[in-house]
């Protein structure tokens, strides 16, 4: 089946240091692919995503790239801030269905 | 227009009993997903809701069961809770048909203590 591998957390890193979240996935297909972001307390909310291979999503100053022959979708931050501090999942959905597979989660904790 | 919507946000119960948690989709959304979040994990789908009937089901007993009403708002039921089962739960509502993922919204969660 359908499966995520996120980089194991937690993270901790200094404001403006630069970002990399490893993600990597098994599926069959052509799937979608989402980082979401959990803040204390909170909700999923959708970070970016890349629904074809070479596609790049960006928001908010992140991105990934879609890479089919790598398998791999790793989310990057040139310079990341004490608020960027939260918990990142990556998540596929499979050609033509409607569920979400996630990642375990990476925390991240931005010091100033 | 409000977004996901999910009540209670925070409870308590006993093991050995019964919890409903319920969940409003975002307005024009038809679709209602219920994933399970254990601590430090990712989420896990438990199941699915379109047109009022049982779409999609994950590795999950048959404890877990839920309904979907005609204005698309859904319940989540837990029979004979565990231990285990304490979790934060995820409503998420979509459009069926529609596969990019930004027409997948998720609420803020019901957390669940069994204790």
């Amino acid at each position: 089946g359908n499966s995520v591998t996120q980089m194991e957390g937690p993270v901790t890193l200094s404001e403006e240091a630069f970002l990399t979240i490893n993600c990597t996935y098994t599926a069959t297909g052509y799937p979608s692919l989402f980082w979401y972001v959990q803040y204390p307390g909170e909700g999923l909310q959708l970070l970016l995503k890349a629904t074809k291979a070479d596609d790049k999503g960006s928001n908010k100053g992140f991105e990934a790239t879609y890479r089919k022959e790598t398998t791999s979708f790793h989310l990057e931050k040139g310079s990341v801030q004490v608020s960027d501090s939260a918990v990142y999942f990556c998540a596929l959905k499979g050609q033509g269905a409607q569920k979400l597979v996630f990642g375990q989660g990476t925390r991240l904790t931005i010091n100033p | 227009d409000a977004g996901v919507t999910q009540s209670p946000t925070h409870l308590i119960k006993t093991r050995g009993q019964q919890v409903t948690l319920r969940c409003s989709p975002k307005s024009g959304h038809d679709t209602v997903s219920w994933y399970q979040q254990a601590l430090g994990q990712g989420p896990q789908f438990i199941f699915q809701y379109y047109e009022e009937e049982e779409r999609q089901r994950g590795n999950f007993p048959d404890r877990f069961s839920g309904h979907q009403f005609p204005n698309y708002s859904s319940e989540l039921n837990v029979n004979a809770l565990l231990l285990g089962d304490s979790a934060l739960y995820l409503c998420a509502s979509s459009i069926r048909g529609q596969v990019t993922g930004n027409t997948i919204y998720f609420g803020e969660g019901s957390w669940l203590t069994v204790v």
